[in-house]
């Protein structure tokens, strides 16, 4: 069985501060590690994976996550926020050959002006 | 390319009543995925199709909800009758194909359903 923990439901921070946005995941079986990002009324929008290879991965606008297998976590960081990162954001883990989608319950970042 | 479709995307009804969610998925992606997603909480897997067939439905109520996806391609999800407990958003998703590899998939914008 899989599960993800995501302990922070709201985390405020001002503009162009550094965040951290935590995830733990347990699972008896190898998973690829998933951030989704869901703005106000939209649908969830993938922001970054890892499925091999390198540990850290970056998004396109910033974020980069590292998976570190020890901790069974795969935290989402970004070195300075803009307003327009204020979201939720979801963790998730799928099992190797699989394609089903767990999901933590999300945080809610909210960047202050 | 167009995204993932769905309608209606508010939809409020009085709990015994029924209501039914259409997705159209990505042009050509095989798979299809609805998910429940409460308040507070993250998406839940409901029902997982590949073409027209049923792959997961393991977390699906099945004495109040059913979908379908008979040609493969649109799919409903229908709810009858409806609980309080319904209220959510339900979010479709797509991906290109079923198999071992990794298939990414693509989200639409949800129905959110208020049962009153």
């Amino acid at each position: 069985a899989q599960s993800v923990t995501q302990l922070d439901s709201q985390v405020p921070v001002f503009e162009e501060a550094p965040v951290e946005l935590r995830c733990n995941y347990s699972s008896s079986v190898s998973v690829y590690l998933f951030w989704y990002v869901q703005y106000p009324n939209q649908g969830l929008q993938l922001l970054l994976k890892y499925l091999s290879g390198s540990t850290l991965v970056e998004s396109i606008n910033g974020f980069e996550a590292e998976f570190n297998k020890s901790q069974t976590s795969f935290h989402l960081r970004k070195p300075s926020v803009h307003i327009s990162d204020t979201a939720e954001y979801f963790c998730a883990v799928m099992p190797t050959g699989a394609n089903n989608l767990f999901f933590g319950t999300g945080t809610r970042l909210t960047v202050i002006p | 390319e167009a995204g993932v479709a769905q309608s209606p995307r508010y939809k409020i009804i009085e709990k015994r009543q029924s209501v039914a969610f259409w997705c159209n998925p990505i042009s050509g992606h095989a798979t299809l995925y609805w998910y429940q997603q409460i308040l507070g909480q993250g998406p839940k897997l409901l029902i997982q199709f590949q073409n027209n067939g049923v792959v997961d439905d393991s977390q699906l109520p099945k004495d109040r909800f059913s979908a379908e996806r008979l040609k493969g391609v649109d799919s409903t999800l229908k709810i009858q009758p409806a609980k309080l407990e319904d209220s959510a958003v339900y979010l479709c998703a797509s991906s290109m194909r079923l198999d071992s590899s990794y298939n990414e998939q693509f989200f639409g914008p949800g129905t959110r359903l208020t049962v009153l």
